[in-house]
């Protein structure tokens, strides 16, 4: 199946620091990508789609300014958490879809996610 | 506003036992629906999806869902849990046609196997 990957898997950081989460869809091409982030115990939530060539999509409530998405190109997706505070440290996940075909529906391939820990 | 509710938190059940997770949707259209699992460090795996067609759903790793419209459910089952099934399993609707638009998901609900 499709694969998808994310660097750092890991990343710890001092409070007021910029942190750089990439996004790669390792064997496919991606036009579209998405950046969830997962707290403690809970589930997913989607914080923007990435789209290559154009601006990010924003869920209501995320901070475009704090959360800056770059889509770079067909494989690589770039999450910049700036100015990084404490109350940002969580599990931030991506996905990326691949196309069913006309007879199915497109599955979302997730990549392992980032721990960032802000101190 | 479309949601997704898993009932349940946490399930414990013992090796070989019968399982089922509880999934309701809430959707205006027909939805897409999906079970992935997430175990501790992995990212999250899709197990199956329903699309259209026939309501019952196989799976990887012996799983299957039924669909009932009239429910608004998509419970999760498998006849005989394995210990290696322990993990974190996801109910999520897709918002859209396909999986080009933003997947909502429920809760979760953990699943421990007792020996």
């Amino acid at each position: 199946g499709a694969v998808v990957s994310q660097h750092p898997s890991r990343v710890i950081c001092k409070s007021g620091t910029s942190v750089k989460i990439e996004c790669r869809s390792l064997d496919f091409q991606a036009t579209t990508m998405f950046w969830y982030r997962q707290f403690p115990k809970q589930s997913l939530m989607l914080m923007a789609t990435s789209n290559e060539g154009s601006k990010a999509t924003y869920e209501q409530g995320v901070e475009k300014d704090k959360f800056l998405i770059n889509h770079a190109s067909l494989t690589l997706s770039t999450l910049t958490v700036t100015s990084a505070h404490p109350e940002d440290s969580s599990f931030y996940i991506c996905s990326a879809p691949v196309s069913g075909g006309l007879d199915s529906t497109d599955t979302q391939y997730f990549g392992p996610g980032t721990r960032l820990t802000v101190l | 506003a479309q949601s997704v509710t898993q009932p349940d938190i946490h399930i414990t059940v013992s090796e070989g036992a019968s399982l089922e997770l509880r999934c309701n949707y809430s959707y205006g259209a027909t939805p897409y629906l999906f079970w992935y699992v997430q175990s501790p460090g992995q990212g999250l795996q899709l197990l199956l999806k329903y699309f259209s067609g026939d309501t019952l759903v196989q799976g990887i790793k012996g799983f299957e869902a039924e669909f009932k419209r009239s429910q608004s459910s998509f419970n999760l089952r498998k006849p005989s849990v394995h210990w290696s099934d322990a993990a974190e399993y996801f109910c999520a609707v897709g918002a859209g046609a396909g999986g080009y638009n933003k997947l909502i998901f429920g809760a979760g609900t953990r699943l421990a196997v007792h020996p």
